[in-house]
């Protein structure tokens, strides 16, 4: 079953801009971890924010998690032409390690 | 992407053909995944490993058989496919055990069945 839905879909965006996505979840989480798909290729893991966090930064990403709201949101400034790919949201609900991915979001970072 | 490989990267097979896909990881990892990418539609998890175990198979049709001889090694056997199982499959693996787990992905097989 889905459980992170990220919207917008898709974003396009100047380079230098930031560049702001969200992901709602449904059921409560353990962690809530976003990861970067550049095209056809694996994904590769950003920053994991734990439930009991609110936010988190790792370089020019910065994670907030609104437990309340089971909404999260990755922001990344200063974008770069690089950062072009898609995100995506993942929620592990337990201690499996078993993460439920949402459907992403297309980034274009335009030069 | 590092650490976890993937082959082949580009596989087109036909409905009665017999082919495996194969997953290596040297993270030191003890779980292993499959996943598949289908256009459109969010990353599915098909089967997770944890120390050689299978713990989770999500429904998956049993024309996907998967192996896991050993926690550096995972394989997804594939018979008598359907054109609607073309995509992406991924392999992950991590750390088991621990509450707060990162997944690292291989570069995937695009798989095509005629």
């Amino acid at each position: 079953s889905q459980q992170g839905e990220e919207d917008p879909q898709a974003l396009s965006i100047q380079e230098g801009e930031n560049a702001t996505m969200n992901c709602s979840y449904k059921t409560s989480i353990n962690n809530l971890q976003w990861y970067r798909q550049n095209s056809g290729r694996g994904l590769v893991h950003l920053i994991l924010i734990r439930s009991n966090e609110r936010e988190k930064h790792s370089g020019r990403l910065r994670v907030t998690l609104d437990t309340s709201k089971k909404s999260s949101s990755l922001l990344i400034t200063a974008s770069r032409a690089a950062d072009t790919a898609s995100y995506f949201c993942a929620t592990d609900s337990g201690n499996t390690g078993k993460l439920i991915f949402g459907q992403g979001t297309t980034l274009q970072v335009k030069p | 992407e590092t650490g976890v490989t993937q082959t082949p990267r580009h596989l087109v097979m036909g409905m009665t053909n017999k082919k495996s896909l194969k997953c290596e990881q040297h993270l030191g990892h003890n779980a292993m995944y499959w996943y598949k990418q289908s256009a459109k539609k969010p990353l599915e998890l098909m089967f997770v490993y944890s120390l050689e175990e299978r713990v989770e198979n999500n429904s998956v049709p049993s024309r996907f058989s998967p192996e896991c001889p050993n926690s550096s090694h995972l394989f997804l056997h594939l018979h008598t496919l359907q054109p609607e199982d073309s995509a992406l499959y991924l392999c992950a693996s991590s750390h088991s055990g621990s509450p707060y787990v990162e997944q690292y992905f291989g570069p995937g097989t695009r798989l095509t069945v005629t």
